[in-house]
């Protein structure tokens, strides 16, 4: 079973701080997302990565970088953190069967609290 | 924006009875899935459609895709109270390359 791991579920920071979000994955996934998670926003992209040292940005990338320096690794930074990025940080990689197909793996999410 | 739009947003029934719900989109799509999210945790793939697919099954899952009117539904049959949890559909983009993208979600509670 594909297994993706978040290094925290529960993370509580002041505003101003730098915060690492650290995501890992066992299955050898060239791709790795990571999303926040709102009330009745659903699910929305902030970056992506297709290979090492590689990124794209989603759709909500303002506040936030990202680094993939080993394939299993995608680590997600708050420079400086906000109230408004308080939510749930979710996680995912694949490893599409062709390029039409991209079904994600999901770790169990990181619920970020900004003070 | 979203791409696929869940419907409804939440929906309650008793154990046993059957569950659908509707997700609708606004571009042509390659594939469509539908993932499942337990309260508090990360969200589990359940079923891949593919556009020239119309039906698809998966135990107590029944997933239609109609892309003339581009919708899809998903019926869960016989519920359980562990059944309950949040479904979201996922589309990708059919041109400038593929990327996933999730409605906000049907909330199902399943009163045991």
């Amino acid at each position: 079973d594909v297994k993706v791991t978040q290094s925290s579920r529960y993370l509580v920071k002041r505003t101003g701080e730098k915060v690492f979000l650290e995501c890992v994955q066992d299955m050898d996934h060239e791709n790795m997302f990571w999303y926040r998670q709102d009330p009745g926003l659903g699910l929305r992209l902030i970056y992506f990565s297709y290979d090492v040292k590689m990124k794209e940005k989603g759709d909500i990338p303002e506040g936030y970088s990202v680094s993939r320096e080993k394939k299993e690794r995608f680590s997600l930074i708050l420079e400086s953190a906000s109230t408004n990025q308080t939510s749930m940080y979710l996680c995912a990689s694949s490893s599409p069967e062709d390029y039409s197909t991209d079904t994600q793996y999901f770790g169990p999410g990181t619920r970020l609290t900004v003070l | 924006s979203q791409q696929g739009e869940e419907d409804p947003q939440a929906l309650s029934i008793q154990e046993g009875e059957n569950a659908t719900m509707n997700c609708s989109y606004k571009t042509s799509i390659n594939n469509l899935q539908w993932y499942r999210q337990n309260s508090g945790r990360g969200l589990v793939h359940l079923i891949l459609i593919r556009s020239n697919e119309r039906e698809k099954h998966s135990g107590r899952l029944r997933v239609t895709l109609d892309t003339s009117k581009k919708s899809s539904s998903l019926l869960i049959t016989a519920s359980r109270a562990a059944d309950t949890a949040s479904y979201f559909c996922a589309t990708d983009r059919n041109t400038g390359g593929f990327k996933t993208i999730f409605g906000a979600g049907t909330r199902l509670f399943v009163k045991a």
